[in-house]
């Protein structure tokens, strides 16, 4: 299994601010890379794949850049309705996500 | 609307066995793989077993072999994941998804089964 680390796990921010999320692969994963966002009770939402494609309807402060091993998802000003858990995923070797970064409101 | 509509909420006992469903509409069932994604309590995502309906192709991730059994049936565009001896330990939220392949992603998602084993 290639292990997928994120960091930090959590983090507190306030509206308007900028969050960067870190996404770690265990081996070189070139851009077979994902970004979900997760909210209690709803189903996980797919924002990124392939690194940094967006996905249709997902607001453009959502971004992702990165290659072989590291990687990074940001948002470039924190709306309510971005407090949520965010996952990684590979999709190199099988399936594996990161362990969740949640996102609160400071 | 393309949806993953999947059963309802379940209570079992140590030792049941347990078939939940995920039914796929609004695209062609059969040209999409269909992966089970497991949440337990207060943790993260976990990829178990996916599969092609077409020709029910399946893989499961090693943590998940031989402990559920993923199926499907084409007909009536249901994937399924089957326990045939629960345990305390499978207490969790179970979230079918389709797989998409170009890139890959999992890029529709059910609502989520959650399911309870307690004695």
């Amino acid at each position: 299994d290639i292990q997928m680390t994120q960091s930090p796990s959590s983090l507190s921010a306030s509206v308007g601010d900028r969050v960067t999320i870190t996404c770690r692969a265990g081996q070189s994963i070139s851009t077979y890379l994902n970004w979900y966002q997760h909210k209690a009770g709803k189903a996980p939402k797919l924002l990124i794949s392939d690194a940094s494609s967006l996905q249709s309807g997902v607001p453009s402060r959502f971004s992702g850049s990165g290659s072989g091993t590291d990687f990074t998802l940001s948002i470039s000003s924190l709306q309510p309705e971005d407090f949520a858990t965010y996952y990684c995923q590979q999709t190199y070797n099988t399936w594996t996500f990161g362990q969740g970064t949640k996102v609160e409101i400071k | 609307e393309v949806q993953l509509v999947q059963s309802g909420a379940e209570v079992k006992k140590p030792g049941e066995s347990l078939k939940i469903s995920c039914k796929g509409s609004g695209y062609s069932f059969t040209t999409y793989w269909i992966g089970w994604v497991r949440q337990m309590p207060g943790k993260g995502l976990e990829w178990m077993a996916i599969i092609y309906p077409i020709d029910s192709d399946t893989r499961y991730s090693p943590s998940f072999q031989g402990q559920v059994t993923i199926s499907a049936d084409k007909s009536i565009s249901t994937a399924y994941l089957q326990w045939n001896s629960l345990k305390a330990s499978d207490t969790a939220i179970y979230y079918c998804a389709r797989r998409r392949l170009a890139p890959d992603a999992f890029d529709i998602w059910g609502q989520g089964t959650m399911v309870t084993v307690s004695s």
